[in-house]
């Protein structure tokens, strides 16, 4: 079945780093791309970072391009998000989640079929 | 600063049917982009609920089920029961955004 576990989640303060991780297993990592979303507390979802099962393309929000980096290692069935000059709005518990189209698709097809229990990130002085 | 926007609560009595709309513009729903539903219960991880517009995922209850119009889509819960107490979020693409986007969420009570 599939598995998506985070971590690297904690306390930071506003101005620092964060590196998130997301193990794959259960499924064909090198397969699919794959997504990182965050709910912050009491809200709702916001998408924040797409990479392309080949690592070929990454896409990012608004809220979040130029500070987070979305990387992946296939050889480790594992997802990154790195995260730099994190702001208090950044707080929130992050989500990785599969891409539920295989390969190569077009954007307005994608969806996220798997998630994982989420890492929660605070950043506060 | 959600670009689909959904009622923020629903309620409804058990075996009742209620919908939920999610109504958006010509960058995203309009586009004829698709959209997506996910069920999120307290304190837990989002699930995929319906995909392509309407189709189940396997495991997913035929009571759930999904339609789009236009710039809208709805998401109809029939036969309610308390475990489907939960929020429920809609999702699409918008191309002005070049980004996933989703609903401002709908929370469902069972009465």
């Amino acid at each position: 079945q599939v598995q998506l576990v985070e971590s690297g989640g904690g306390v930071v303060q506003p101005g620092g780093s964060l590196r998130l991780s997301c193990a794959a297993s259960g499924f064909t990592f090198y397969s699919y791309g794959m997504h990182w979303v965050r709910q912050a507390p009491g809200k709702g979802l916001e998408w924040v970072a797409f990479i392309r099962y080949d690592g070929s393309n990454k896409y990012y929000a608004d809220s979040v391009r130029g500070r987070f980096t979305i990387s992946r290692d296939n050889s480790k069935n594992t997802l990154y998000l790195q995260m730099n000059s994190l702001r208090a709005e950044d707080t929130a518990v992050y989500y990785c989640a599969k891409d539920g189209v295989r390969g190569a698709g077009r954007p307005g097809l994608r969806y996220f079929d798997y998630w994982g229990q989420g890492t929660l990130v605070t950043v506060s002085s | 600063q959600s670009v689909l926007t959904q009622p923020p609560s629903v309620s409804g009595a058990p075996g009742q049917r209620v919908t939920i709309s999610c109504t958006g513009s010509s960058s995203n729903i309009g586009a004829g982009y698709d959209v997506h539903w996910y069920q999120q219960l307290l304190g837990t991880a989002p699930k995929l609920l319906i995909y392509g517009n309407s189709d189940r995922p396997s495991g997913v209850p035929d009571r759930f089920s999904g339609s789009k119009s236009g710039t809208s889509a709805s998401l109809a819960i029939t036969g309610l029961q308390t475990d489907d107490e939960a929020d429920y979020y809609c999702q699409s693409y918008d191309r002005s955004l070049s980004g996933y986007v989703f609903g401002t969420g709908t929370k469902v009570t069972v009465l």
